[in-house]
């Protein structure tokens, strides 16, 4: 699976949008984009994927470059339990591929 | 949440003994999971399974064996535990098809081994 690069950590307030940056760029035309999160002591919780759209759901949206070479995921009110280490994952298709996580990067939301 | 247990949460072991671990999922979903975590390795693939009676191996496979009987129940066995082993273990499971391909994982089994 094609590696990523993120910030080791970074802040935002409570209530404001936090964009979370992610950079991919030898990913293949058949990998996804995938965002988990883990709070700590639970496993890691899957928020959003996508290819080359740009995707939203109930948790945050997921904006990826058109040459797909970078993506951002933005929550857009964050809460003091959005605290967390997000990882942004490249993973191709296929039901064999699995999912490789780097170190993720720590989003801490200050009061 | 995804129908995901791991049996037990939490374990102390001694050196040397057997330990096995479970995972239960209620989702009829055909590949499950095993990865462990540790601080500064973030978490890694022990094994895989994509089917009954079909599993292979992930990165860090030596000193663990899983076997898979039937499709909601993937189990981990340390056949003599290390010191090494002590570690978060974290099942999860993926329906595997491109509709159905996320992986979701479960809560975690904390094994410390003395």
């Amino acid at each position: 699976d094609a590696k990523t690069t993120q910030p080791t950590s970074m802040d935002c307030a409570e209530g404001r949008a936090a964009n979370l940056p992610c950079n991919h760029s030898t990913i293949s035309g058949n990998e996804y984009v995938y965002w988990y999160r883990q709070i700590h002591s639970q496993g890691p919780q899957y928020i959003i994927h996508g290819l080359k759209n740009n995707e939203t759901n109930e948790m945050a949206s997921l904006i990826i470059t058109e040459d797909r070479k970078s993506s951002t995921l933005i929550l857009p009110h964050a809460t003091l339990r959005d605290t967390a280490v997000y990882y942004c994952i490249v993973r191709a298709t296929g039901a064999n591929s699995k999912l490789t996580f780097g170190k993720g990067i720590t989003l801490s939301v200050r009061p | 949440d995804a129908g995901i247990t791991q049996s037990p949460r939490h374990k102390v072991t001694e050196t040397g003994t057997p330990v096995t671990l479970r995972c239960h999922q209620t989702e009829n979903h055909r590949y499950m999971y095993w990865y462990r975590q540790d601080p500064g390795h973030g978490l890694r693939l022990i094994h895989y399974s994509y089917g009954v009676k079909d599993t292979d191996k992930g990165e860090v496979s030596d000193g663990y064996s899983v076997s898979r009987s039937k499709t909601e129940d993937f189990l981990l066995t340390l056949e003599s535990a290390t010191s090494s082993q002590t570690s978060v273990y974290f099942c999860a499971i993926s329906g595997g098809d491109l509709s159905g391909n996320t992986i979701y994982f479960g809560e975690g089994s904390w094994l410390t081994v003395v």
